[in-house]
């Protein structure tokens, strides 16, 4: 069975710098996809980025940017110029044909 | 466009009775999810549908029953609830075919059995 890791339960940035959260799946299919999702505190799950597997090119959407490496079976997120409204829940999820498999979350402090 | 609906939004419930929480999608999406999310575990997939009439256990299904008549409603139903399936609910939903169509969630349904 497919499975997502997320290493980092907690991690703290000061506004305005740069963090990466980690996230390393399991899988033996070679056409798939993966996700972030951003879970603030009102609990609303928001789509951040998607990353297709058979494209080299990582991701980018506006200060959020992915490392994907499909090799290591990795795909970090990275979140430059941090604001006061990046802080929440992060979590991975990978899907290939009708399952999705979340990781078990990173929770991003950013400080002031 | 609403989206999709989860209701109740908040609920108590005693150990041994039987609950149904609702879901409601306006976008006629074929793939329909129900997940838990527990402190630690993430978001677990307890059972999904395919289409109407069409479904699947996922991580976690025992003690839970779904159905699927109308493709846009997918209720869970806790048949006798225990203190363990105290857990927020989440509905989701997504187009159907290409695996890179994202899937979209309802605001939760927070459960607490005493």
């Amino acid at each position: 069975a497919q499975t997502v890791t997320q290493s980092q339960p907690e991690m703290s940035v000061q506004e305005a710098e740069t963090v990466t959260l980690s996230c390393t799946y399991d899988t033996s299919e070679s056409d798939y996809y993966l996700f972030w999702y951003k879970q603030p505190p009102s609990r609303q799950m928001i789509l951040v980025i998607r990353q297709e597997a058979y494209k080299q090119q990582n991701a980018t959407e506006n200060r959020f940017s992915v490392n994907f490496q499909k090799a290591a079976k990795s795909f970090s997120l990275k979140i430059s110029d941090s604001q006061l409204g990046d802080a929440a829940m992060y979590f991975c999820a990978y899907r290939d044909g009708q399952n999705f498999v979340f990781g078990p979350g990173t929770r991003l402090s950013v400080l002031p | 466009d609403a989206g999709i609906t989860q209701s109740p939004r908040y609920k108590i419930t005693e150990t041994g009775r039987q609950v149904t929480l609702m879901c409601h999608q306006t976008w006629s999406h074929s793939y329909m999810f129900w997940y838990r999310q527990d402190l630690g575990h993430g978001l677990r997939l307890i059972y999904y549908s395919a289409a109407a009439d069409i479904t699947d256990k996922g991580e976690v299904p025992d003690g839970y029953v779904v159905s699927r008549s109308k493709t846009e409603n997918f209720p869970l139903t806790l048949e006798s609830a225990t203190r363990s399936q105290t857990s927020v609910y989440f509905c989701a939903s997504s187009p159907q075919g290409h695996s890179g169509n994202t899937i979209y969630f309802g605001e939760g349904s927070w459960l607490t059995v005493v």
